[in-house]
């Protein structure tokens, strides 16, 4: 499996500012996505980032609040932008390996999001 | 709309008890589905499926599917502390993105 790193683990942020998360892969991988767990519920996907080109994103997710780069087939970056309480949550970076069967796919540690 | 519903939500036990989680699912284009451990943040992959019939097991954990039923289930037997944990099902329906359940909270007590 893929070795999967994110920065930060954890943030508190102030209302209207926002965060950054990068999310670091040891490998190439053919897709990286990124999900939000908020507080006792199950994994929502918010998009597919896209290498070199605009992210895929779900319903109920736009570009503008969730702004994703990925530059590389190793990195990629999640922004969560104008931060309210709402946006407190885990933020979960996941990849589906290259040359590995599609169906599998893994998450990387989390980045835990406080919003004041 | 592809939908995974796992059971029960919760759950608590005694250690060494022997456990069954559910998992159902309505996808249009099934093509594998997939068992974690979620302890604190991350989820941790466990099993994927993909077959009828065939038993995927790894140490005290085993799961198995249906497709023609449209469930699974993870069985862990001698329970112990350490797999306290959510435990979530997730589906591939063609080429798009997890479907996840809500998971099983489950809590082993000593």
């Amino acid at each position: 499996s893929a070795v999967i790193s994110q920065k930060p683990s954890r943030d508190i942020c102030q209302r209207g500012t926002s965060l950054t998360i990068q999310c670091q892969v040891d490998s190439q991988v053919t897709m990286m996505f990124w999900y939000r767990q908020q507080p006792g519920q199950s994994l929502t996907l918010i998009a597919t980032a896209n290498q070199g080109s605009e992210a895929t994103y779900e319903s109920g997710f736009v570009i503008d609040k969730f702004p994703i780069s990925r530059p590389n087939l190793t990195f990629s970056t999640l922004t969560v932008s104008n931060m309210s309480p709402e946006d407190s949550s885990i933020y979960l970076c996941s990849v589906v390996p290259s040359g590995r069967f599609y169906n599998e796919q893994f998450f990387g540690p989390g980045t835990r999001l406080t919003v004041l | 709309e592809d939908k995974v519903v796992q059971s029960p939500l919760s759950l608590v036990v005694h250690e060494g008890d022997t456990v069954t989680l559910n998992c159902s699912y309505e996808v249009t284009n099934f093509r594998s589905l997939l068992w974690y451990k979620q302890e604190k943040k991350a989820p941790t992959f466990l099993f994927m499926l993909t077959s009828s019939g065939i038993e995927k097991k790894s140490g005290r954990l085993s799961s198995i599917l249906d497709k023609k039923e449209l469930f699974s289930i993870l069985n862990i037997t001698a329970t112990q502390t350490g797999d306290s944990a959510v435990y979530l099902c997730a589906v591939r329906s063609g080429n798009t993105p997890l479907v996840f359940g809500k998971g099983t909270r489950l809590s082993v007590i000593a």
